[in-house]
């Protein structure tokens, strides 16, 4: 079965700076890739997602890219904000959805 | 209204102790899930279901079962509790294509004493 890995498990960043968070996956077959965003006492909830028939998509300050042939997928969060601040979960879908382990983003002020 | 709705918000047990965690959707999708979630390993699958005579194992379903008593409603239950299955219970929710990813719940903690 499919098996994602995250980095890094704790990343801080100043306010203002970018922050990248990488995951990669076992399984060539997987074909979807969704990022989550998860705050203190609530679910994950979507921020974005790439398809593996595209390589980049940008949603405002946030970014995903994805690397086929290396089995790697990226989020790029680009001026982060303090509001920025929670656990990021990527994962990887062919027939089951596996989440990596999450990466808790701490934005300073 | 929250489109995924689980209840209760925050339950402790006693071990060996019957408990049932109850989700409940407005988004009309037909595919339903139940994650565990624990300090660096992320969301585990228990169980899911794509319809409702459709039932199907996740990775870590021994010790649970659930229930789809309807298109909207998907439960889960701890049939004897113990104390490792202290954790954060989400419910998430897809669409046949799962087009748009998952929506979740906002979770269950469940304690076990």
């Amino acid at each position: 079965g499919e098996n994602v890995e995250q980095h890094p498990s704790t990343l801080s960043v100043q306010e203002g700076d970018s922050a990248v968070i990488k995951c990669t996956y076992s399984d060539s077959a997987s074909n979807y890739f969704p990022w989550y965003k998860q705050e203190l006492g609530k679910g994950p909830q979507l921020i974005i997602d790439i398809r593996s028939n595209v390589g980049e998509k940008k949603d405002q300050r946030i970014a995903v890219t994805l690397n086929k042939t290396a089995k790697h997928f990226s989020l790029h969060i680009t001026e982060t904000q303090p509001e920025d601040s929670a656990v990021y979960f990527c994962a990887a879908k062919d027939d089951d959805m596996r989440f990596g382990a999450g990466t808790r983003l701490t934005v300073k002020p | 209204d929250a489109d995924v709705t689980q209840t209760p918000r925050n339950r402790i047990t006693k071990t060996g102790k019957r408990i049932m965690l109850e989700c409940s959707q407005t988004k009309g999708h037909d595919r339903m899930y139940w994650y565990r979630q624990d300090p660096g390993l992320g969301l585990r699958l228990i169980y899911y279901s794509f319809d409702v005579k459709d039932i199907n194992k996740g990775e870590i379903s021994d010790g649970y079962s659930v229930s789809r008593q309807a298109q909207a409603k998907f439960s889960l239950s701890l049939e004897s509790a113990i104390p490792n299955q202290t954790a954060l219970y989400f419910c998430a929710t897809s669409d046949l294509n799962r087009r748009y990813g998952y929506t979740f719940g906002s979770g269950t903690r469940l304690t076990v004493v």
